[in-house]
């Protein structure tokens, strides 16, 4: 079936630095991604939808330009966290379509900002 | 690998139980999950049980786990219009670990 790949699993930074997650969809074509954050409780929040070769919708209150999303591939969608802070820390995880039905989700990206 | 699964349809007539299967393979899961899924929107948690249990009941949602068979399922009694969703099993080892999610069962309710 579809995989995605999501890396890195984890990551610490400093505050005011830049952190770039990937995911890549590794034997499926993936048009579209869509980028989740978790919150306390486990609630996944849907942050934006990415669709290749075109600009990202985001949910609202996500700052677009805080969370840069770039889908440039149909193999290839990133989401960058810029000038990250401490309340920036997180666990954030991509998925996409998985054939006509059905979601593949990425492993997922535990961030912390120091 | 840990891997999760699920069937992707259900369909049940409103009123009837519907009951939504999953089967994981990580024999060291210590949490699993059930999350619902409506258009358009992110991934609400409906409930969660520790490996230790086998059963945990939240008003009309049911979850039961046979460990040993790595079999969880997820029942919703008197099933309304507004259950339609999308509805994603998950396991993690910790409340800080990874997340590993089935690919999501598709619940359809019928007149």
């Amino acid at each position: 079936g579809a995989v995605v790949s999501q890396h890195p699993s984890w990551v610490i930074c400093k505050s005011g630095t830049s952190v770039k997650i990937e995911c890549r969809s590794l034997d499926f074509q993936a048009t579209t991604m869509f980028w989740y954050r978790q919150f306390p409780k486990q609630s996944l929040m849907l942050m934006a939808t990415s669709n290749e070769g075109s600009k990202a919708t985001y949910e609202q209150g996500v700052e677009k330009d805080k969370f840069l999303i770039n889908h440039a591939s149909l193999t290839l969608s990133t989401l960058t966290v810029t000038s990250a802070h401490p309340e920036d820390s997180s666990f954030y995880i991509c998925k996409q379509r998985a054939g006509e039905y059905g979601y593949t989700f990425g492993s997922g990206t535990r961030l912390t900002v120091v | 690998g840990e891997d999760v699964e699920q069937s992707l349809f259900l369909s049940v007539r409103e009123g009837d139980s519907s009951v939504i299967n999953c089967t994981y393979t990580d024999s060291s899961s210590t949490y699993l999950y059930w999350y619902k899924q409506e258009p358009g929107a992110g991934l609400q948690l409906l409930t969660y049980i520790f490996s230790n249990m086998d059963m945990k009941q939240d008003q009309r949602l049911t979850v039961l786990l046979n460990k040993k068979d790595k079999h969880l399922s997820l029942r919703i009694a008197d099933t309304q219009t507004g259950d339609s969703a999308i509805y994603f099993c998950a396991e993690s080892r910790s409340s800080a670990s990874k997340i590993i999610f089935g690919s999501g069962t598709r619940l359809s309710i019928r007149p």
